[in-house]
């Protein structure tokens, strides 16, 4: 059974830190996917990495992928409130075209003034 | 207008009540899914169809079924609710191809007393 852990599930910090959030996975998988969530809205695509080593960035956020470690980072770069939000990752261990993904518990980030 | 429609978006039940729970969506995606979000635990698949010949049970099915209607409608029903089915319920599609990410709709929100 596959088993998605993110870390932290909580986060805490203050605008222009850095912080990282952590995914990581039980089997082997080279499709992982990164959503963010506000509060009381619907999941909004973020990220798609389909390959060991793939990086995506997407204005301060950068996601990477480590399927040998089956590990992947979303780095926060000089967090500004607009963050603040419910980030999951997904995995797909599915192999092919009929996917379904299985996410992570969410990691709750506030980013204060 | 949304890509993928949930109705209702809220709802208040009482226990041992039958309820549906509709998802439309125009995008033209044959595979669909239904997932359900409680605090602190992400989200969780409870069914998820590739066409509309094709249903499978999720992690969480016990207490659920679904109905392919069409390719562009896939309800889902609890035969009779219970308190600790009050969640967030998401449906979902894809087009199946893997650097697409699911695409969401807005959820649901049940209540069950």
């Amino acid at each position: 059974e596959l088993k998605v852990e993110q870390n932290p599930l909580f986060l805490s910090m203050q605008e222009g830190k850095n912080y990282t959030i952590y995914c990581n996975y039980s089997t082997t998988s080279d499709r992982l996917y990164w959503y963010r969530q506000d509060p009381g809205k619907s999941l909004e695509s973020l990220f798609v990495l389909l390959s060991n080593g793939a990086v995506k960035q997407e204005g301060r956020l950068m996601a990477s992928l480590d399927t040998k470690a089956r590990l992947s980072t979303l780095h926060i770069t000089a967090a500004v409130h607009d963050l603040s939000a419910t980030y999951f990752c997904a995995v797909d261990t599915s192999g092919g075209s009929n996917y379904k993904l299985t996410f992570g518990k969410g990691t709750l980030l506030t980013v204060n003034p | 207008d949304a890509d993928v429609t949930q109705t209702p978006r809220n709802r208040i039940t009482k226990t041992g009540k039958r309820i549906m729970l509709e998802c439309s969506q125009t995008k033209g995606h044959d595979r669909m899914y239904w997932y359900r979000q409680d605090p602190g635990l992400g989200l969780r698949l409870i069914y998820y169809s590739f066409d509309v010949k094709d249903i499978n049970k999720g992690e969480i099915s016990d207490g659920y079924s679904v109905s392919r209607q069409a390719q562009a409608k896939f309800s889902l029903s609890l035969e009779s609710a219970i308190p600790n089915q009050t969640a967030l319920y998401f449906c979902a599609t894809s087009d199946g191809t893997v650097n697409s990410p699911l695409h969401f709709g807005n959820g649901t929100r049940l209540t069950v007393t």
